[in-house]
């Protein structure tokens, strides 16, 4: 089993609309969860941790069930700049630094 | 900017060479992270280091990889007697020193891509 498990999409949404992206993960040591966005042939840039049940940062909202070992991230309203491949990410739990990537989640917001 | 910066941006070699991978940290940050994504692929971790430390290699290939950090200058991946499967995008991340859980955000730079021939 996979470490971290992500929808891949496509998702092909309008602007305005609302996403939603949902990830599970098989290390119930896990400490840290992140979503990372990465666009085509860059880097991957941290979007939001989530530490505790969820947080909020502006139109992105992330949540995180522990006893179901799954992490969502929603976006409101969105954006062309938002069209991205949205990474789920987690720490591998006995080692801090260690990350667990999902292969992506690809979001294409349209006109 | 005092972001992470790796170089060279690309890469090509040979068959048989070798490839040295250079990342600096963002200024702060003692801690530094090599991932590789191979073309369609999700990042997969290699090593885990601190100042002239290593602290985790697991995600490391047994033979021909290699990783340092000293105390001055930047961090090095080292691949030796490349071969085509080793052609990818290799990522360097850096975070601040550990403690708290949010000290461990790692943060990319913009990746060397090596291109073996």
């Amino acid at each position: 089993r996979k470490e971290v498990e992500q929808d891949p999409g496509p998702f092909n949404v309008p602007e305005g609309a609302t996403v939603a992206f949902n990830c599970t993960y098989s290390n119930s040591a896990s400490q840290s969860f992140f979503w990372y966005r990465q666009d085509c042939r860059k880097e991957p840039k941290l979007l939001m941790s989530v530490y505790s049940s969820g947080n909020e940062d502006g139109r992105f909202t992330a949540q995180l069930n522990r006893a179901s070992q799954y992490i969502s991230l929603l976006i409101r309203d969105s954006k062309l700049s938002d069209s991205a491949t949205y990474l789920c990410v987690v720490n591998g739990g006995s080692t801090l630094g260690r990350l667990y990537f999902g292969r992506g989640t690809q979001l294409t917001v349209w006109p | 900017n005092a972001g992470v910066m790796q170089n060279p941006r690309h890469l090509v070699r040979r068959r048989g060479q070798e490839a040295r991978l250079r990342c600096s940290p963002m200024k702060g940050h003692s801690h530094v992270y090599w991932y590789r994504q191979l073309p369609e692929e999700g990042l997969k971790f290699m090593v885990y280091l601190q100042k002239e430390n290593i602290i985790d290699e697991s995600g490391m290939p047994k033979e021909r990889f290699s990783a340092e950090f000293p105390k001055e200058g930047p961090s090095i991946l080292r691949i030796q007697q490349v071969v085509r499967g080793d052609s990818a995008a290799y990522f360097c991340a850096s975070s601040p020193k550990g403690g708290q859980l949010k000290s461990y955000e790692q943060y990319f730079g913009p990746g060397t891509r090596l291109t073996v021939t």
